[in-house]
């Protein structure tokens, strides 16, 4: 079963505009969760995590992202986008129940285009 | 601080023939990754290290394909004979020895194309 979701391929926003890529998770207990950035032809860049404390967090460029326990949900916002923004976003979360054997999972990613 | 440093950043090469890999993670840290990345089937890890040694070797696609970690500086991905569906981009990752609240650094990957 899949631990971690991105419910959209893709997300259009215009530029000035709130954004929210969506992420949803199903591994019980008290997960880690990131997200990550992917520009073209470039690797990942880390952009924020959850790991216990507030449920908002604030990671690079602007972006946050708010933890939900009670919709297990990680959902990404920035106030207002920038056409810079335009990327492949990726939600992962890391099983800690599962030792020994890699427990950091990554979801299909979503393609979040920025209009001018 | 230099990231995580991969060779070659394109490879072009015919069916059959031996591919080699390459990956420097950040120094210091102790677990490395190998992934890779297709449009059909996304982002998948191939094989994990910590401290030079194979962890999980569960997502390697079959017998063709190995990897080594002779140091804590170095790794290698080989496929010996590739196929066209080795086509992929190749991400390595590394992270720190923090625990598993630390983020895996990726490198810019290297664009395989099998002819």
């Amino acid at each position: 079963a899949q631990s971690v979701a991105q419910p959209e391929d893709q997300v259009n926003v215009a530029e000035g505009n709130p954004l929210t890529v969506k992420c949803t998770y199903s591994v019980s207990g008290n997960p880690y969760l990131f997200w990550y950035v992917q520009y073209p032809n470039r690797g990942l860049q880390f952009l924020l995590k959850y790991i216990t404390g507030d449920n908002l967090v604030k990671g690079s460029y602007g972006f946050e992202a708010e933890f939900n326990k009670s919709q297990t949900s990680f959902h990404l916002k920035k106030p207002s986008a920038l056409v810079s923004d335009s990327a492949l976003y990726f939600c992962a979360v890391r099983d800690l129940r599962q030792t020994g054997a890699n427990n950091l999972f990554f979801g299909t990613g979503t393609r979040l285009t920025v209009i001018p | 601080d230099a990231g995580v440093i991969q060779s070659p950043r394109h490879e072009v090469t015919e069916m059959g023939q031996e591919v080699t890999l390459r990956c420097k993670p950040i120094s210091g840290h102790n677990s490395l990754f190998w992934y890779r990345q297709t449009m059909m089937r996304g982002l998948e890890l191939l094989i994990y290290f910590n401290n030079n040694v194979p962890i999980d070797d569960s997502g390697m696609p079959e017998d063709r394909f190995s990897a080594k970690m002779p140091n804590a500086s170095f790794s290698t991905l080989k496929i010996q004979p590739s196929e066209p569906r080795d086509s992929a981009v190749y991400f390595c990752a590394s992270s720190s020895s923090g625990g598993s609240n630390q983020p895996q650094h990726f490198g810019d990957g290297t664009r395989l194309s099998i002819l």
